[in-house]
């Protein structure tokens, strides 16, 4: 499709249970970008993707979150034992491969995260 | 590490005027800049990308320009209208490639007033 898409649109957990979220990256773009936005307008870096690899991971907390691309699916982010910290809305972006030097990114609606 | 900075958390603009944005970075040399449009509940939305070898791009009202003496980017819209009112984000990315994560700024609320 033309726009990413991001599934749930709002999701909400009890502190300690597991949240996974979905995003189906624009047809035809080679990377994925997952990032967390806190307190309106604070937007950390967590993981990009080419194709189904990781390429930058330095901004995931590794010990509970975790990130998979995989072929014919949509791309993933799962955060185990949620903590009160987690509550944020999170992105998903995608955008081109590097054949066309474009490297703006186009991000998906967001899924909201509350942890209770 | 890298750090992005937008000066104004606000920006009151009356309707036909020009509004300037500032964008500032610190340790390091960004390969290229973007710049971003968000809306209440909404994803940002491209707008315009400068790489650190351009001086200035424009996009219909649009203009960005990049001083990297200064560290500076500034990002204009004029005639501005109150369809502009948006937060504006600044991004930057290290290196060249195209899978680098952004830094973002904190974002500058700008307001078109009629």
């Amino acid at each position: 499709g033309e726009e990413v898409a991001q599934t749930p649109k709002h999701l909400v957990r009890g502190e300690g249970q597991k949240a996974k979220l979905y995003c189906a990256p624009i047809k035809g773009h080679s990377y994925v970008f997952w990032y967390q936005q806190v307190l309106k307008n604070e937007f950390k870096f967590l993981i990009s993707f080419q194709n189904e690899n990781v390429f930058d991971e330095t901004g995931m907390p590794k010990e509970r979150f975790s990130a998979k691309c995989l072929p014919n699916s949509p791309c993933s982010l799962e955060i185990q034992a949620t903590k009160l910290e987690d509550s944020a809305v999170y992105f998903c972006a995608s955008s081109h491969g590097p054949r066309t030097g474009n490297y703006e990114q186009y991000f998906g609606p967001g899924t909201r995260l509350t942890v209770t | 590490s890298q750090k992005i900075e937008q000066n104004s958390e606000a920006l009151n603009i009356q309707e036909g005027k020009t509004a300037t944005l500032t964008c500032n970075y610190t340790n390091y040399s960004p390969a290229y800049l973007q710049w971003y449009r968000q809306d209440p509940g909404r994803g940002p939305v491209f707008l315009l990308l400068i790489r650190e070898n351009e001086k200035e791009k424009r996009k219909e009202r649009l203009k960005v320009t990049f001083d990297t003496t200064l560290k500076q980017s500034l990002f204009h819209i004029t005639a501005s209208q109150p369809a502009d009112s948006a937060t504006y984000l600044c991004a930057s990315v290290y290196s060249g490639g195209g899978a680098d994560g952004l830094t973002f700024g904190k974002g500058t609320h700008l307001i078109i007033q009629p």
